[in-house]
């Protein structure tokens, strides 16, 4: 009932199409969804973030999806660009408890 | 502002070994988390601080590791009796526990090889 299942384990995408990463969760004390953004060499850093009371979150490019019925939340890169290349992880917390997925390798083709 | 900080950055060990990992969270932060992060692989959560305390040790892979936290800040990941599979990245993250989120900021974490 701790676990966040995220998928694609990779993605190749093309410069300028739209990536998608997908998470599910299983229980529904998680209050809050975190996306972080890890470059190799480097520790993770929150990218994007979304509370269940709302079920979409744009910034720039990225956007998170949160279907709270399905208890599945997703990240969608547009127009996504080389830089972009690094892993992804998702993640569910409730109060100080926080779950992460095991994670998503992105890479972007020039 | 100061961010996470770890030390050191890189750290060769024999087998057999002890060894000591620091943490130095962003002040004023009372939530301390340890990772650990084999190559290419997810976060294994490892050990939760809040404050001085440990509520949460769950993730702590063999009574070789411990770690503790002194005056609410700096913490200390000790392994002892090094073991070739204990070479990963450990990642320290520290929180602002209460408020409107539990955001984690990570530290650049520290690359350990086990020889």
């Amino acid at each position: 009932q701790q676990q966040v299942k995220q998928s694609p384990q990779s993605l190749i995408v093309q410069k300028g199409g739209i990536s998608i990463i997908n998470c599910a969760y299983e229980n529904t004390a998680f209050d809050y969804f975190p996306w972080y953004q890890q470059f190799p060499g480097k520790g993770p850093a929150l990218l994007i973030a979304i509370r269940p009371d709302v079920s979409e979150k744009k910034e720039g490019r990225f956007t998170i999806s949160f279907n709270k019925s399905a208890k599945q939340f997703s990240l969608h890169i547009m127009d996504s660009q080389p830089g972009d290349s690094a892993t992804y992880f998702c993640a569910a917390s409730f109060y100080d408890k926080i779950i992460f997925g095991k994670g998503t390798r992105l890479h972007i083709l020039p | 502002g100061a961010g996470v900080s770890q030390s050191p950055s890189n750290k060769v060990t024999e087998k057999g070994k002890d060894v000591e990992l620091r943490c130095d969270p962003i002040s004023g932060h009372t939530a301390l988390y340890w990772y650990r992060q084999s190559l290419g692989q997810g976060l294994e959560f490892l050990i939760y601080f809040q404050g001085n305390s440990a509520p949460d040790k769950s993730g702590l892979p063999s009574d070789r590791f411990s770690a503790e936290r002194t005056g609410g800040s700096v913490s200390t990941l000790t392994i002892q009796r090094t073991q070739q599979e204990d070479s990963a990245v450990y990642l320290c993250a520290s929180s602002l526990a209460g408020g409107e989120s539990y955001e984690q900021y990570f530290g650049p974490g520290t690359r350990l090889t086990v020889t």
